[in-house]
């Protein structure tokens, strides 16, 4: 089974600064499987990116994702307060199964 | 605008069936471009896939490793809704369930409202 780890666990940065989320697998998964999700308090999750780096509908520019192998990131660029969430990353392996990394909380002071 | 509407109730007693239905609007659970998923989430498993039910000229299921002896995923074309069945359920199948769309992209695009669902006596 695939781990995710994802880091930091929490992250506090103010409005208009930048964000890097990191999602890293226990063994190469391929960017076509791998996806990210917004969660704000008492909502469902939310799709901002799939297939590692395309933006979801209705997603604006300032989220982009990257990566490739192992390593992936999401990046939050200019920061607005209602970003304020926990973003999970997600992929998909063959068995067929998904699993999430456990979680990244981050805050806007 | 495809939208998901979860329904069920929030109390079951244990080993009895945890029964959630999930109504779609608009788009078909009998497409064939896309598959219809179910979700839990609870502080200590995080967020876990459950099972899915897709139409490609006949009708398929996938179920998690950890839940396949007790789930069930159907889909019902009359009413345009699938449906979780888990049975045999204890206090640790108390969490918030989520049903959500998987398009032909590994990712999930829609998500029903979640229903919090406690499992006690």
């Amino acid at each position: 089974e695939i781990v995710l780890t994802q880091s930091p666990g929490t992250l506090s940065l103010s409005p208009g600064e930048r964000a890097t989320l990191s999602c890293r697998a226990s063994q190469s998964i391929s960017s076509t499987y791998l996806a990210w999700y917004q969660q704000k308090p008492g909502q469902a999750p939310r799709l901002l990116i799939y297939h590692a780096s395309t933006r979801a509908t209705g997603i604006p520019d300032r989220f982009s994702g990257g990566g490739s192998g192992t390593d992936f990131t999401l990046d939050i660029s200019r920061l607005e307060p209602e970003d304020s969430a926990v973003y999970y990353c997600q992929q998909f392996d063959p068995s067929p199964r998904w699993t999430f990394g456990q979680g990244t909380k981050l805050e806007i002071k | 605008q495809v939208q998901l509407q979860q329904s069920g109730p929030g109390l079951v007693k244990p080993s009895q069936t945890l029964s959630l239905t999930c109504a779609i609007s608009g788009d078909s659970v009998s497409t064939h471009s896309a598959a219809w998923n179910w979700f839990r989430q609870s502080p200590s498993r995080g967020l876990e896939w459950l099972g899915r039910t897709y139409y490609r000229s006949k009708w398929h299921n996938d179920y998690a490793v950890s839940v396949n002896s007790r789930i069930t995923v159907t889909p019902d074309t009359s009413k345009n809704q699938f449906s979780l069945h888990l049975s045999s359920v204890t206090p640790e199948d108390t969490a918030v369930y989520y049903c959500a769309r998987e398009p032909a992209t590994t990712a999930f695009d829609v998500w029903g409202q979640g229903t919090m669902v406690t499992v006690s006596s």
